[in-house]
């Protein structure tokens, strides 16, 4: 009864240096999205796939990449991280149905100096 | 362009009392639903409920109930006698058609609940 697994759990980066977070869900979800969370923010979605092979933007894109690696796997990319993208980052996924909640993970804490 | 206003940032309450979280929306849809989230000082995010703009009936679960008003476009969360455990942010979110049939959740910026013994 896993639902949506994220790794890591934390992760402090030097400014520069590049880093994957990993995203798992073993509901059989279509849908799956990143968000980061940022003190008196709420949620920003910062990319999202439908489905197995697509990707889009969402709210907040820039200085990151995703992959959608199959229907299980959602990755997301700092490719050379900022003080600004110290954030918690959630990763989440849904049937994509209409109505239907999101399922989320435990959330990676990053912290860039 | 969906939005969801939580006016309250932080909110104090002495154990026992009832306390109401605001929550305002704003969409051009005719069919939409919203949410309430829970995220405990673990950091979690825990669904509490769903709703869709056809239902405005009031629901209650327990020590939480939801009032949905759609003339006024809000959907308030109540906690009745509150509990130490219910200190959390609470979240407002609002279901938005992506393309290719994603629906991303827009969600206000939440409200810090502090429940003091």
């Amino acid at each position: 009864n896993a639902g949506v697994t994220q790794t890591p759990k934390f992760q402090v980066l030097k400014t520069g240096q590049s880093m994957t977070l990993q995203c798992a869900q073993d509901m059989n979800h279509n849908s799956m999205y990143w968000y980061r969370q940022d003190p008196g923010m709420g949620l920003r979605l910062i990319y999202y796939s439908a489905s197995e092979g697509t990707t889009d933007k969402g709210e907040v894109p820039n200085g990151y990449n995703v992959s959608r690696l199959n229907k299980r796997e959602f990755s997301l990319r700092l490719e050379s991280a900022a003080p600004s993208q110290t954030s918690v980052y959630f990763c989440a996924s849904n049937p994509r149905r209409s109505g239907t909640e999101a399922f989320f993970g435990q959330g990676t804490r990053l912290t860039v100096v | 362009a969906q939005k969801v206003t939580q006016a309250q940032t932080e909110i104090s309450v002495v154990e026992k009392e009832d306390v109401t979280l605001d929550c305002v929306y704003e969409t051009r849809d005719t069919t939409y639903y919203l949410f309430w989230y829970k995220q405990p000082p673990s950091g979690e995010l825990v669904f509490l409920i769903r709703r869709n703009s056809f239902d405005e009936q009031n629901e209650i679960s327990g020590r939480y109930s939801w009032n949905f008003q759609k003339s006024t476009s809000s959907f308030n969360f109540t906690i009745t006698a509150s509990q130490v455990v219910d200190s959390a942010v609470y979240f407002c979110a609002l279901s938005e058609a992506l393309g290719a049939g994603s629906y991303q959740l827009t969600f206000g910026k939440g409200t810090k609940l502090s429940v003091i013994p």
